[in-house]
């Protein structure tokens, strides 16, 4: 079955560019979303299908796939920005989770 | 603006039957994919099933056997049943809506429903 491989934590410089990889075997041909969660939260959509921004997400938030890597970019981290991050792919009718990744500003 | 409402039991014996419900407010369960998703403490997000308003539906195959997702249109609602739980069944339970056209990207989320197995 299709795993998707995520580093558990990420550490950013408050106001510095944070990148939080989703890696998976040719990741790049397929739909890659992006959800942000804050402790004791739901989960909230970031980004989905790779690079669109739901309403609401500011601008500082962006994504990229290629090959076997999606990548959710964050520029100008912010203290708020401080959460779980977790990517999420569909695959062969079923829904894949990356196992979440720890976002640290610093 | 579309909401979810989710309410269920939340303390469970070993061996009894979670069940679930999700209520849609705000909009109709037409053109979308509805969703049960976990989370066991301090784990990552796990996918349950999904279900349209026409019930058709796909479940996770590791979960198969013992889930039923069932959909009540005249409700505006959709359920979750899972049989035989045990322990490793202790999670916060979701609903959420896929959204229709993106892959199922889960654009809308219910509040949580933590559901507890201990005997």
């Amino acid at each position: 079955s299709y795993e998707v491989i995520q580093p558990l934590s990420v550490s950013v410089a408050l106001g510095q560019t944070a990148r939080i990889t989703c890696g998976g075997n040719n990741i790049g041909y397929k739909n890659v979303h992006w959800y942000q969660q804050r402790p004791g939260q739901a989960p909230v959509l970031v980004m989905y299908r790779d690079n669109k921004r739901p309403p609401g997400i500011p601008e500082r938030f962006s994504g990229s796939n290629s090959g076997n890597t999606a990548t959710l970019t964050i520029s100008g981290a912010q203290s708020g920005d401080e959460a779980d991050y977790c990517c999420q792919v569909w695959d062969t009718s079923r829904v894949v989770f990356g196992g979440g990744t720890k976002l640290t500003v610093l | 603006q579309v909401q979810l409402q989710q309410w269920g039991a939340g303390l469970l014996k070993p061996s009894e039957t979670l069940s679930l419900t999700c209520a849609v407010y705000g909009g109709s369960l037409s053109g979308n994919y509805w969703n049960w998703i976990r989370q066991p403490p301090g784990k990552g997000l796990e996918w349950i099933g999904e279900i349209n308003d026409s019930g058709n539906y796909n479940n996770n195959p590791s979960l198969k056997s013992r889930v039923t997702i069932a959909v009540d249109t005249s409700k505006n609602q959709f359920s979750l049943k899972m049989s035989s739980v045990t322990a490793a069944d202790t999670a916060m339970y979701f609903c959420a809506r896929g959204l229709a056209g993106t892959g199922s990207a889960f654009d809308i989320w219910g509040q949580g429903t933590l559901v507890t197995v201990s005997s």
